[in-house]
């Protein structure tokens, strides 16, 4: 089955800096790759979602690549704000038809001001 | 727009009680619907999904059950409530084909079982 790591727990880093997430799988490549946003006690919020023949995509101040060679995902917010501060879900498609996927634990970020 | 609603925000159940979490979508019709659940500092964990009414899978064997009685509605309920039953429930719909579409949530259910 697929397993997603999503890199250390936390990480914190002072506002005006690029905060960057990585997403590592284990298995087949899917054919989309999501990223998501989840405050406490709120559901996840969908940010953005990058297909197996995309390399990058981007929304405002932020930008996913994907790289089926290293099997990783990586989510970078540049300019970053306290704003920012959430903790951030990776997820695989596993299934197209069914449009289910699998999810990482998330990766908590912190923006000191 | 689509929207999603979902209730109660909070729950607290003894063992052994029955439940019933309810989700309606609004602005879209035939979506795909899905309950997951989240375990506290944990990624999200497929429970069911639906394509159409009456149609349901499940993907964990476990004390819960799944209905889709309207194509809008996703219910999730149990008979008996375990203390391993609870956690941070939340409904999703998707775009079908997943073309560009990730999940919208709901605002989820805490559920403690007591």
């Amino acid at each position: 089955s697929q397993k997603i790591e999503q890199n250390s727990e936390a990480l914190n880093i002072q506002e005006g800096k690029t905060a960057t997430l990585t997403c590592n799988y284990t298995n087949y490549s899917p054919a989309y790759l999501q990223w998501y946003r989840q405050d406490p006690g709120r559901g996840p919020v969908f940010l953005l979602l990058i297909r197996e023949n995309e390399k990058e995509k981007r929304k405002e101040r932020l930008k996913v690549t994907f790289d089926t060679t290293l099997k990783q995902s990586l989510f970078h917010i540049t300019a970053s704000q306290p704003a920012d501060s959430a903790t951030y879900l990776c997820a695989l498609d596993i299934d197209t038809n069914a449009g289910k996927s699998t999810f990482g634990d998330g990766t908590t970020l912190t923006v000191k001001p | 727009s689509q929207t999603i609603h979902q209730w109660p925000a909070t729950l607290v159940q003894p063992v052994g009680s029955p439940l019933s979490l309810e989700c309606t979508v609004e602005g879209t019709s035939n979506p795909n619907l899905y309950w997951y659940r989240q375990a506290a500092g944990r990624g999200l964990q497929l429970l069911f999904y639906s394509v159409g009414i009456g149609q349901i899978s499940s993907e964990v064997p476990q004390n819960l059950s799944a209905s889709r009685p309207q194509d809008r509605q996703f219910i999730l309920s149990s008979k008996k409530l375990l203390l391993s039953d609870s956690g941070f429930y939340l409904c999703a719909w998707r775009g079908t084909g997943g073309l560009n579409y990730g999940y919208t949530f709901g605002s989820g259910t805490r559920l403690t079982v007591v």
